[in-house]
């Protein structure tokens, strides 16, 4: 089945830890997104990519990091740096804007992510 | 700047009673895309409908349909009949053409409770 699959569905970081949430979709979407959820608010833009090797700073980056390897994954790293991690993370995919009513996003199951 | 409000943040109904979310967007683009999509315990997004600026007619889909209305900058949803299953989180979301990145701004998202 086509689709976003992302890991594990929950993780546990300790003080100091870095940690890496996965994203993976055989849907052969061009670009990737990376979302943060707080309890009982929208969604916020964390990283976003469009193509292979190259990735942009969305509205909330500061604290995490992404790579671009391969077209079909975008992992986030919550870096120590980020002093309040718990949350809710999101991955989306689409096909590469621009190209007018394929612009939709489809996202993944999410991973929730609680300090220890 | 773009921005999305979702005024009602919780909704409770009894089952078989319609039911209307609103959506008020802000944004300085004559080309925009508008979107639903609805949040369930799961946590997944599922994608409900996009629509561009350009085309105001009123959707239909089953027991859902939405009311686009630019002269208010206004993107309501409304479920008739509701039913148990709808109870959700239903978030608005708006792209604006000019966002070479296809970003999407969220509204804070409404909860719907559907009470047999």
């Amino acid at each position: 089945d086509g689709g976003i699959t992302q890991s594990p569905k929950y993780l546990f970081r300790k003080e100091g830890q870095n940690v890496t949430l996965s994203c993976e979709q055989n849907l052969n979407h061009d670009a990737m997104y990376w979302y943060r959820q707080d309890p009982g608010q929208g969604l916020r833009l964390i990283y976003y990519s469009q193509i292979v090797n190259d990735f942009q700073k969305g509205d909330i980056a500061e604290g995490y990091s992404v790579s671009r390897e391969k077209k079909e994954s975008f992992p986030l790293t919550v870096t120590s740096a980020q002093k309040n991690p718990t949350a809710f993370y999101l991955c989306a995919s689409s096909i590469l804007p621009g190209l007018a009513d394929e612009e939709t996003q489809y996202f993944g199951p999410g991973t929730r992510l609680l300090v220890l | 700047a773009q921005k999305v409000t979702q005024a009602q943040t919780e909704i409770s109904v009894v089952e078989k009673e319609d039911v209307t979310l609103d959506c008020v967007y802000e944004t300085r683009d004559t080309t925009y895309y508008l979107f639903w999509y609805k949040q369930p315990p799961s946590g997944e997004l599922v994608f409900l409908i996009r629509r561009n600026s350009f085309d105001e007619q009123n959707e239909i889909s089953g027991r859902y349909s939405w009311n686009f209305q630019k002269s208010t900058s206004s993107f309501n949803f409304t479920i008739t009949a509701s039913q148990v299953v709808d109870s959700a989180v239903y978030f608005c979301a708006l792209s604006e053409a000019s966002n070479a990145g296809n970003m999407l701004t969220f509204g804070g998202g409404t909860r719907l409770m559907v009470k047999p």
